[in-house]
């Protein structure tokens, strides 16, 4: 059971547009989001988070928008650089239910920035 | 500061043997937290470490264990390999107050069974 998706395995953007990726969970007691960026043979490298008390949360080029009812989040990236060209995974946490800090990952999204 | 790191980089061994990873965490992190990354799919948890206490453990056979040290360094052990068990295995450290924490990977250890 996929908890956690990201139903879109590829983007494609334009250097200076706007990128969102787009995230879907199913398990209620998620409360708390996070997005995550990797770039081949490294390791997941942490970009930003959202507590379920917030509907948004921004840092510098990056905004994460949840909308707690449809159990959906996105990811907004403004404006796109050819840097930003990696993969890019949510995770959701409910340290409170269960009572460690297991992350649940979709199986990402492949995010391409077009010169 | 030095983030998580892991060692070996890459490890390559046959069906059935034993192998052992290693990681070590941001300095002041007590939590560790070990899991498996299969080609095309995210990271799935197997165990997370807290004050050498096992705090949550995945969906994984016995053949996975893990341990943390007093220095909070963790080492996962896998026996009895299986080709399956191919992967990236990704250590993430934290405080471990369990508050909403963000976790912080490591490199990993890329896998492969012969």
């Amino acid at each position: 059971d996929q908890q956690v998706k990201q139903n879109s395995p590829s983007l494609s953007v334009q250097e200076g547009r706007i990128s969102i990726l787009n995230c879907d969970y199913t398990n209620s007691m998620f409360d708390y989001f996070l997005w995550y960026k990797k770039y081949p043979a490294e390791g997941p490298t942490f970009l930003i988070s959202i507590s379920s008390i917030k509907d948004k949360n921004e840092d510098g080029r990056f905004t994460v928008f949840l909308n707690k009812s449809a159990k959906h989040l996105s990811l907004h990236i403004v404006p796109s650089q050819p840097g930003d060209s990696a993969v890019y995974f949510c995770a959701a946490s409910a340290w409170a239910n269960f009572g460690n800090e297991k992350l649940t990952f979709g199986t990402g999204t492949r995010l391409t920035i077009i010169p | 500061d030095a983030g998580v790191t892991q060692s070996p980089t890459h490890l390559i061994k046959t069906r059935g043997q034993h192998v052992t990873l290693r990681c070590s965490p941001i300095s002041g992190h007590k939590s560790v937290s070990w899991y498996q990354q299969v080609l095309g799919q995210g990271p799935q948890f197997i165990f997370q470490y807290y004050e050498k206490e096992e705090r949550g453990r995945g969906n994984f056979p016995d053949r996975f264990s893990a341990r943390q040290f007093p220095n909070y360094s963790s080492e996962l052990n896998v026996n009895a390999l299986l080709l399956g068990d191919s992967a990236l295995y990704l250590c993430a450290s934290s405080w471990g107050t369990g508050e909403q924490e963000t976790q912080y990977f490591g490199p990993g250890t890329r896998l492969l069974v012969l």
